[in-house]
């Protein structure tokens, strides 16, 4: 089965600071997803890269897909509260069947 | 449109109690699936679907049974149950394979 590592696992910030958040995968990565979950509740869908090298942003998260590398990265400028959650990413096996999560990375923002 | 609603959304097992869990979405998609969530793992496929009357075992099958007797229902189901399937339990649709739409989840503990 495919295997999405996701780096760090927990981060804590203090408001209006950066930061970046990343997923590898074991396989070839055919699309990575990525979603926020607030505390107890269900996964919002936030974005969705398809190509190598593709980069979309939606408010102050951006992500960007690197093939080659089997990786993406999700980056939050000047976080807010708001943004606190656990992201995770999500892609496809390769027959498009099975969906595969990542283990997931907790975020606190200190007002 | 209601989306992906789950059934019920608590519940409380003693061990060796059955019981079966119910995701319905009204999207008319064809791929549905059964993911736990437990903490510092990510999410867990455990069973899917590509299509009515289809199933298929994700990464951690063994305890569960599903069914897919209508296109709009996934069933999942506990034959006996072990404190270690104390979990929360997500539900999930899609029209591709690329997982959009989640349920607000099931918190199940086993005593």
């Amino acid at each position: 089965s495919q295997e999405l590592e996701q780096s760090p696992q927990s981060l804590i910030v203090q408001e209006g600071k950066n930061l970046t958040i990343n997923c590898t995968s074991s396989k070839t990565l055919y699309g990575l997803y990525w979603y926020k979950q607030k505390y107890g509740e269900g996964l919002i869908f936030l974005m969705m890269l398809q190509k190598g090298g593709e980069e979309k942003s939606h408010e102050k998260i951006t992500a960007k897909l690197d093939e080659k590398k089997q990786q993406s990265s999700l980056h939050i400028t000047a976080s807010q509260p708001s943004h606190a959650g656990i992201y995770l990413c999500g892609a496809a096996s390769n027959t498009g069947n099975q969906f595969y999560f990542g283990t997931g990375t907790s975020l606190t923002v200190i007002p | 449109n209601a989306g992906v609603t789950q059934t019920p959304k608590f519940r409380v097992l003693k061990t060796g109690q059955s019981m079966t869990l119910l995701c319905a979405q009204d999207m008319n998609h064809e791929y549905m699936y059964w993911y736990r969530q437990d903490p510092g793992m990510g999410l867990r496929l455990i069973h899917y679907s590509v299509g009515e009357g289809t199933t298929a075992k994700g990464e951690v099958p063994d305890g569960y049974n599903v069914s897919r007797l209508k296109k709009q229902n996934f069933l999942l189901g506990l034959e006996s149950a072990a404190p270690s399937q104390t979990s929360v339990y997500f539900c999930a649709s899609s029209y591709s394979g690329r997982v959009r739409f989640f349920g607000p989840g099931t918190r199940l503990t086993v005593l």
